[in-house]
């Protein structure tokens, strides 16, 4: 088991462009959340994923994010037309059951320039 | 909306003092998680709570969650530069399907 992977580690893109980050959950986790983190904050949630089914998606997700988890593996989180307000730690989990507690991964840090 | 309000923000102590940080909510926990995260990397999971008054104990470290499951302290005895970073806490609530995290206690210890 090598825990939960992310890629890239690192993007710097300029606005208006399309990015696209990956996440790798541990093989026997159904569940995947992506969270959003900026400097001095907690974490902040985005959405949430049982097996390929997106269950629940923060109302801070404008139009221009969009996740997937096709076959209930890895997840892609998407952001179109990105603008500087994006730039933040974008950061995967996965977890067998909620209460559990998660297992993250390193995250993917955007920077928006 | 569910808030998590961690104290203090930030704390810088010296090697072998003892410190408690807070997490406190206006809601009841089903279940409330204690994270410490370094620069760069994703939260590591310390320990998990979900009986109110349940303590739980890690080496050095001491968690609480309130009779109530509306608070949780977590105390650190004879501090080492290895524990610093950023403590977070996180809470499930009934009927939630995600986790919601406070903003975090930062913790410098100084050799």
């Amino acid at each position: 088991d090598t825990g939960v992977s992310q890629n890239p580690r690192h993007k710097i893109t300029k606005r208006g462009q399309n990015v696209t980050f990956r996440c790798d959950p541990i093989s026997e986790h159904n569940r995947l959340y992506w969270y959003r983190q900026t400097l001095g904050q907690g974490p902040e949630f985005l959405t949430y994923f049982q097996n390929e089914a997106q269950l629940e998606k923060s109302r801070l997700l404008s139009d221009r994010f969009s996740a997937e988890r096709p076959k209930g593996s890895f997840s892609t989180l998407e952001i179109q037309r990105t603008e500087q307000g994006d730039s933040a730690m974008y950061l995967c989990a996965s977890t067998l059951s909620g209460a559990d507690g998660y297992t993250f991964g390193s995250g993917t840090r955007l920077t928006v320039v | 909306t569910q808030l998590l309000e961690q104290s203090p923000q930030f704390l810088s102590i010296q090697e072998g003092e003892n410190l408690t940080v807070y997490c406190n909510s206006s809601s009841v926990f089903s279940s409330l998680q204690w994270y410490r995260q370094e620069p760069g990397e994703g939260p590591v999971l310390l320990v998990t709570v979900v009986t109110g008054g349940e303590v739980k104990k890690l080496k050095r470290l001491t968690f609480q969650f309130g009779d109530a499951r509306k608070d949780s302290s977590l105390h650190i005895t004879a501090a080492q530069p290895g524990d610093t970073g950023l403590y977070l806490c996180a809470g499930d609530f009934t009927g939630g399907f995600k986790t919601i995290f406070g903003a975090g206690t930062r913790l410098f210890v100084k050799a």
